[in-house]
């Protein structure tokens, strides 16, 4: 089974902290992607992956930054959180041909 | 750009009975494949069904099929004996084919609720 996993499900930070959401996959996928879940809003996406190194902005990119040094792991990076940034965030990779497997989520609080 | 629409932001049913859930999506592609995802309460997002554009055959997956409707660009998701574990959100989702985009367009999601 494909496993992404999420480096915490519940986080609170301060506004103004930098703020780390790491986001692992032991699949070989191709493709990984960051996506932030708000009520009314559905899922949006932040940015995403094609391969190590390389990455595209989605539709909401303003205030975050990604990294993917390796295949399997694609971070999410908050330069100065703000209280607007507080959300559900969701990881999730494919393959080329397959569909989208996400994480279980992180639950961001900024105060 | 493709967008999808998902109408209708909650739906209830009685366990045992069956319900549709409907999804219109926006589109220039002649090929393209189309989702449904379903994210039950504090637990993670699972697919439920994939249909292919080129596919006339309506897919099915045990008690879930859809309706999908090409030229009216409806992907609708029927759950028969719903069960009360059917209970989460449900999302609709669009990609590219394979070769463009592996992003995926989302609605903005419903909310199933099963009664018993």
């Amino acid at each position: 089974d494909v496993k992404v996993t999420q480096s915490s499900r519940y986080l609170v930070k301060r506004t103004g902290e930098k703020v780390f959401l790491e986001c692992v996959q032991d699949m070989d996928h191709e493709n990984m992607f960051w996506y932030r879940q708000d009520p009314g809003l559905g899922l949006r996406l932040i940015y995403f992956s094609y391969d190590v190194k390389m990455k595209e902005k989605g539709d909401i990119p303003e205030g975050y930054s990604v990294s993917r040094e390796k295949k399997e792991r694609f971070s999410l990076i908050l330069e100065s959180a703000s209280t607007n940034q507080t959300s559900m965030y969701l990881c999730a990779s494919s393959s080329r041909t397959s569909e989208q497997y996400f994480g279980p989520g992180t639950r961001l609080t900024v105060t | 750009a493709q967008t999808v629409t998902q109408s209708q932001p909650e739906m209830s049913v009685q366990e045992a009975e069956t319900v549709t859930l409907s999804c219109t999506y926006d589109t220039s592609e002649s090929d393209y494949y189309l989702f449904w995802y379903k994210q039950p309460p504090s637990r993670q997002m699972i697919l439920v069904i994939r249909q292919e554009a080129y596919k006339q055959q309506n897919a099915t997956e045990n008690r879930f099929s859809v309706n999908f409707q090409k030229a009216a660009k409806s992907f609708s998701l029927k759950i028969s004996d719903s069960q009360l574990g059917d209970a989460a959100m449900y999302f609709c989702a669009y990609r590219s084919p394979q070769g463009g985009s592996e992003k995926l367009v989302f609605g903005k999601g419903m909310k199933l609720t099963v009664n018993p």
